[in-house]
Order: structure tokens, then sequence, then C-alpha cells
């Protein structure tokens, strides 16, 4: 299949083994922080989200943590599996009032996992 | 429930021809964007709908650009004329409502190539 960016940072990471993907954001005025996950031929798919009044939120096998002091967010993959290769990426919304809510992405990291 | 319909996956051009790409959102969704994806990168906003209203254009290169989404369903964007920096990935979401923070659910993008 095609990939989706050839230049990204790139994690490699054992099967089984925890994986830790960072994310610098600029908005302070960002309400809600998101996770995707993107396979090659594929649009992003929705892992996490977290509002910014929050900073730890914790799903199937994933957790996300935020920390507004540094605008530093992470996303962590316990026991990642071979399906959890794509590349992953943070966005940040910003809700206004008459021109609804806006996504900025970031620029992705691309996980490998290897048997 | 069925997810976000693009069409066509792929169309090859050369420059200075139009192209254009049509979405289908999920039923019910009310919101619409368009965000376009260099190689490489995280998708970036064209444009955003709410029913057959634009919300957000301020990304959309005007000039060559334009989408529309007339009966507040389906939705088409194009390019006239194509530059070969239009090459990239095409993405269209939906969400249900814009006055708050709602997932946007992504289809599947057309791939453009401009040579």
């Amino acid at each position: 299949g095609e990939s989706v960016g050839l230049h990204l940072p790139t994690l490699s990471v054992q099967e089984g083994d925890n994986s830790i993907i960072n994310c610098a954001y600029s908005n302070s005025a960002s309400d809600y922080f998101i996770w995707y996950k993107q396979e090659s031929g594929k649009g992003p798919q929705f892992i996490i989200d977290i509002r910014s009044n929050m900073d730890k939120r914790q799903g199937q096998r994933v957790t996300v943590l935020l920390n507004k002091t540094v605008k530093h967010l992470s996303l962590q993959i316990a026991a990642t599996q071979p399906g959890d290769s794509a590349v992953y990426f943070c966005a940040e919304n910003v809700s206004f009032k008459a021109a609804g809510n806006k996504l900025t992405f970031g620029g992705g990291t691309r996980v490998l996992v290897k048997p | 429930e069925a997810g976000v319909a693009q069409s066509p996956r792929y169309k090859i051009i050369e420059k200075r021809q139009s192209v254009a790409f049509w979405c289908n959102p999920i039923s019910g969704h009310a919101t619409l964007y368009w965000y376009q994806q260099i190689l490489g990168q995280g998708p970036k906003l064209l444009i955003q709908f709410q029913n057959n209203g634009v919300v957000d254009d301020s990304q959309l290169p005007k000039d060559r650009f334009s989408a529309e989404r007339l009966k507040g369903v389906d939705s088409t964007l194009k390019i006239q004329p194509a530059k070969l920096e239009d090459s990239a990935v095409y993405l269209c979401a939906s969400s249900t409502e814009r006055s708050s923070y709602n997932e946007q659910f992504f289809g599947p993008g057309t791939r453009l190539t401009v040579l």
C-alpha cells in the first residue's frame, strides 16, 4: 500500500513492549486534544481524546497524558501489537461560537512494530 | 453505520487541468470538512460546512479551489486549474454538530497526482 509519509519521525518498538508517542502543541485556547491513527491508504481514525481540564485519560490499551505547563501531549500504547503499526497524529481543537470547531494536526510519528 | 464515502480514490491529471472530488458524509452529520494532506504532513483544513453553509474557508485557495454542499448532504471539491503543488490526499470528514467539540469521522481520501 501507499505510504502515508516518507519522512516522518519513526518509533521502532518490539511487539509486546509499550510505545510512547510525544507531541507538542501551540495554542493555549485549545479545548480538546485528540490522537488519530492513520494506516496506509486510509483516513485518520480516532483513538482517544482528552479535554483541556484533564491531565490523564485511559482507554483500551491507550493512555493520553496532557501537560499544559509545557504544552505537551503523549500517547502511550500498552503491549504494542503488529496492528498498531501506522502513523499517529495529535490534533488540537479550538471551539468558536460562530465558526464551529477547528482541528489543527501535528506532523505525525510513524510507529513500526517488530515481531 | 456506513462511514464517510469519497470518490474517486485516485486521480492523475496534468497541470492546468481541472478535477473534482465527491464526498458523502455519515447520515445525519450536519458538519462536513475538507482537508488537504500533503505527503509526510498532517491534514490541513481547507473548508468547513454547516449544513449547506460555509463556516470557515479561510485556508482555501479561492483562486483555484471551490467547494459546495448544495443540499446539505453530499459535497464536491473542485480544483481549476491544478498545479503541481496540489498533489496530495484530499480527505473529507463529518461530525454531528459544530457548536461544540465532536469527533470527526474521516473518509478514505482521494489521492491526487498532478503531473
